[in-house]
């Protein structure tokens, strides 16, 4: 089966630019998108098709697919966007894959 | 707006089945580029896929579940439900359903907003 790997953990200092790596065998063949998730929360879309925001997602979120690895990027962190973040791709049997999940921290 | 509601028991035995619906209003469940979805969380764990559902009824599952699980989908109630049998303490973790959007690329737009599931005697 397909699997999806991402770090555990990243820190960024507010303002500052935040970066989440998603890697897995040839992803970049593929769509990835990425989840927010907040304590006690559903999860949100923040992109979508590698780096499509949907409405009422802020600018500072961008994204993007090449190779072996998606990167979900966060430019000028805030404070309240400490969640943690989950990668995902879809692939042509129609299955659905997440990666672990990595905790942002804004400190 | 699309919105989707997870039912069912809060707690169940072990070995017993779990039952959950997913009652989606806003919207309807038969639309051609959307596949409805169940999706778990273990406390304090990451997101693990359980299946899929279009509204034909054509399924699709996690490997890993695949003998456990059905899921159904009944268009005249604007309903999909999960049966999860043989359930252990493993089976613990907060349910979600989600509506997946192909034309989205497989993304899961829309989510319910949880409901905890303890399997305990």
């Amino acid at each position: 089966s397909y699997v999806l790997t991402q770090p555990p953990s990243v820190s960024v200092s507010p303002g500052q630019t935040a970066s989440i790596t998603c890697s897995g065998d040839k992803l970049g063949d593929r769509y990835a998108c990425w989840y927010q998730q907040k304590p006690g929360q559903s999860p949100i879309l923040v992109i979508y098709q590698d780096n499509k925001r949907p409405s009422g997602i802020p600018e500072r979120f961008s994204g993007s697919n090449s190779g072996n690895t998606a990167t979900l990027t966060i430019s000028g962190t805030q404070a309240m966007d400490e969640a943690d973040y989950y990668c995902q791709a879809w692939d042509s049997s129609t299955d659905v894959v997440f990666g672990g999940g990595t905790k942002l921290t804004v400190l | 707006q699309l919105q989707l509601q997870e039912s069912g028991p809060g707690l169940v035995k072990p070995s017993e089945t779990l039952s959950l619906i997913c009652t989606v209003s806003g919207g309807s469940i038969s639309g051609s580029h959307y596949y409805w979805t169940w999706i778990r969380q273990p406390p304090g764990k990451g997101l693990e896929w359980i299946g899929n559902i279009y509204y034909s009824g054509s399924t699709y599952y996690n490997p890993s579940l695949k003998s456990r699980v059905t899921i159904s989908v009944d268009t005249s109630k604007n309903q999909f439900s999960l049966k999860l049998i043989s359930m252990t303490a493993a089976d613990t973790a907060v349910y979600y359903c989600a509506r997946l959007s192909s034309s989205s690329s497989g993304s899961l737009d829309y989510w319910g907003q949880g409901t905890l599931v303890s399997v305990s005697s």
